[in-house]
């Protein structure tokens, strides 16, 4: 079946531009999890969002750094006047939801350029 | 708080040798433990994962982790290496439903 898909799979924005990366999870998968991967980081967990509980937000760096789920499925993460040490990979990620530490299956990513 | 450290960030190894990556974590509750591997361009996959049960964990491609508590390690092998192995692998740690720590990766080369 399809996994994980994100859009775009390449984001090349200007400093100060917003810009809008999207993921559309597992059809049936109820967890959402979005992860930044960068050089100086590693990866590291942004938010978690489950069916129609709060999203956990812990993650997120700054009040730039926005995400919402509509419909319980597809997924846009939304980064306000970019920096440069916005530039990473993003990762999205769904799982079932239904039992602690059912596996997270990985979307491709987004490659974010901040120039 | 947990975490996860993983002692190198390149392996090379030769094919037909064994593959060994290192894993040590810290946690406050017992973990889950987690191993993923990504190859170029693509996300993430799970390699194979710790979930209390069994304390050696067989995974995809021929892939194995121990879980040992008394050294907080949990420590990847595969037994003979094949040019396709060549990746990036993260051991990651989760006290939660849902929320993974990861390490900083270890890259494995496969040399002919």
């Amino acid at each position: 079946g399809a996994g994980v898909s994100q859009s775009p799979s390449n984001k090349v924005t200007e400093k100060g531009k917003d810009v809008e990366l999207r993921c559309d999870p597992i059809s049936g998968h109820t967890a959402l999890y979005w992860y930044r991967q960068s050089l100086g980081q590693g990866l590291e967990f942004l938010i978690y969002f489950q069916g129609n509980s709060a999203p956990d937000k812990s993650g997120l760096p700054s009040d730039r750094f926005s995400a919402e789920r509509t419909g319980g499925s597809v997924s846009t993460l939304t980064i306000q006047r970019t920096q440069q040490e916005d530039s990473a990979v993003y990762l999205c990620a769904s799982s079932t939801g239904l039992a602690g530490t059912d596996t997270q299956y990985f979307g491709p990513g987004t490659r974010l350029t901040v120039l | 708080a947990q975490s996860v450290t993983q002692l190198g960030s390149h392996v090379s190894v030769s094919e037909g040798a064994l593959v060994l990556l290192r894993c040590n974590y810290s946690s406050s509750v017992p973990p889950y433990l987690f191993w993923y591997v990504q190859y170029p361009n693509q996300g993430l996959q799970l390699l194979l994962k710790y979930t209390s049960a069994a304390t050696l964990v067989k995974g995809i491609n021929g892939f194995e982790a121990e879980f040992k508590k008394s050294e907080t390690s949990f420590h990847l092998t595969k037994p003979s290496a094949h040019m396709s192995d060549a990746a990036e692998y993260f051991c990651a740690v989760s006290e939660s439903d849902y929320k993974l720590s990861f390490g900083a990766g270890t890259t494995v080369t496969v040399r002919a």
